[in-house]
C-alpha cells in the first residue's frame, strides 16, 4: 500500500487477556515507530526498529508490552494480561531514513473493558 | 531530547499567514527542528524540519533563529482544513530518533 496500515482499526478487549496490534510499514522503509495517544493527551513513545534490532526499548510501560519486528518489514505489538490503563489509541511510524519524515498510521483504538 | 515550548492554542484567520512559534533555548547542535501536525482522529502529518537554516516546502515554511532557540512554523494562507494541533520537536537523530517527544503541542483553530 501507499501508506502505512494497521490492524486492526479498533479493538475491544475483556481486562486480562493478551492482545496483539499490527503495523505494515512503507514498503522500504528500514526505521518503524510505535507511540500510543491516550485521551486528551500527547503521544507517548513506545519503542523503535532500525531493521529488525529494536535500539531503545525504554518507553514501553512495562514487562506485559513487548514488539517484535521480522524482514525489516510488518512489526507486531503484543499486551498482555491487558488493563483498562492499556486503553488508548496505538501509532505506527515509519521512515525511510533517520533524519527524514516519519509517516503515521491511522492507529488501532483499543479499549479494554 | 531537549525540551520545547509552545503556546496552548493560537486563533487564525482563514486566508491569512499562521505563525506558530516554539521556543527550544537547550536544543544541541546536532538537534534537529521538527514540525508535525495532527488532526483529529487521524495520525500526525510530518510537515517540515531544519538544523539552522530556514526552510520551505509546499506546505510551510520555518524560520529558525541564528541562536537555535527558537523558531516559527509559518503557514502562509491558512484553511479551515490546516485547523490541528501543531507540535515542535527537537531531536538528533542516530539512535534517539525514534524517540521523538512529542510535547502538549499548540491547538490553531482557523476560522472564517
Amino acid at each position: 500500500g501507499a501508506g502505512v496500515s494497521q490492524s486492526p482499526s479498533n479493538k475491544v478487549t475483556e481486562k486480562g487477556k493478551d492482545v496483539e496490534l499490527r503495523c505494515d510499514p512503507i514498503s522500504g522503509h528500514t526505521a518503524l515507530y510505535w507511540y500510543r495517544q491516550s485521551l486528551g493527551q500527547g503521544l507517548e513513545f513506545l519503542i523503535y526498529f532500525q531493521g529488525n534490532s529494536a535500539p531503545d526499548k525504554s518507553g514501553l510501560p512495562s514487562d506485559r508490552f513487548s514488539a517484535e519486528r521480522t524482514g525489516g518489514s510488518v512489526s507486531t505489538l503484543t499486551i498482555q494480561r491487558t488493563q483498562q490503563e492499556d486503553s488508548a489509541v496505538y501509532l505506527c511510524a515509519s521512515s525511510l531514513m533517520i533524519y527524514g519524515e516519519a509517516f503515521f498510521g491511522q492507529g488501532t483504538r483499543l479499549t479494554v473493558v | 531530547d531537549a525540551k520545547t515550548t509552545q503556546p496552548p492554542s493560537m486563533d487564525c484567520a482563514e486566508g491569512r499567514a499562521a505563525n506558530l512559534p516554539c521556543n527550544h533555548s537547550t536544543i544541541s547542535g546536532n538537534e534537529y527542528v521538527y514540525w508535525y501536525r495532527q488532526i483529529h482522529s487521524q495520525g500526525p502529518q510530518y510537515i517540515i524540519h531544519g538544523l539552522k537554516n530556514n526552510e520551505t516546502n509546499e506546505m510551510a515554511s520555518l524560520i529558525i533563529t541564528e541562536d537555535r532557540k527558537s523558531s516559527t512554523l509559518i503557514l502562509p494562507h491558512a484553511t479551515l482544513r490546516d485547523t490541528a494541533v501543531y507540535y515542535c520537536i527537537v531531536n538528533a537523530g542516530g539512535t534517539s530518533y525514534g524517540k521523538l517527544t512529542f510535547g502538549q503541542g499548540t491547538i490553531l483553530t482557523v476560522h472564517p
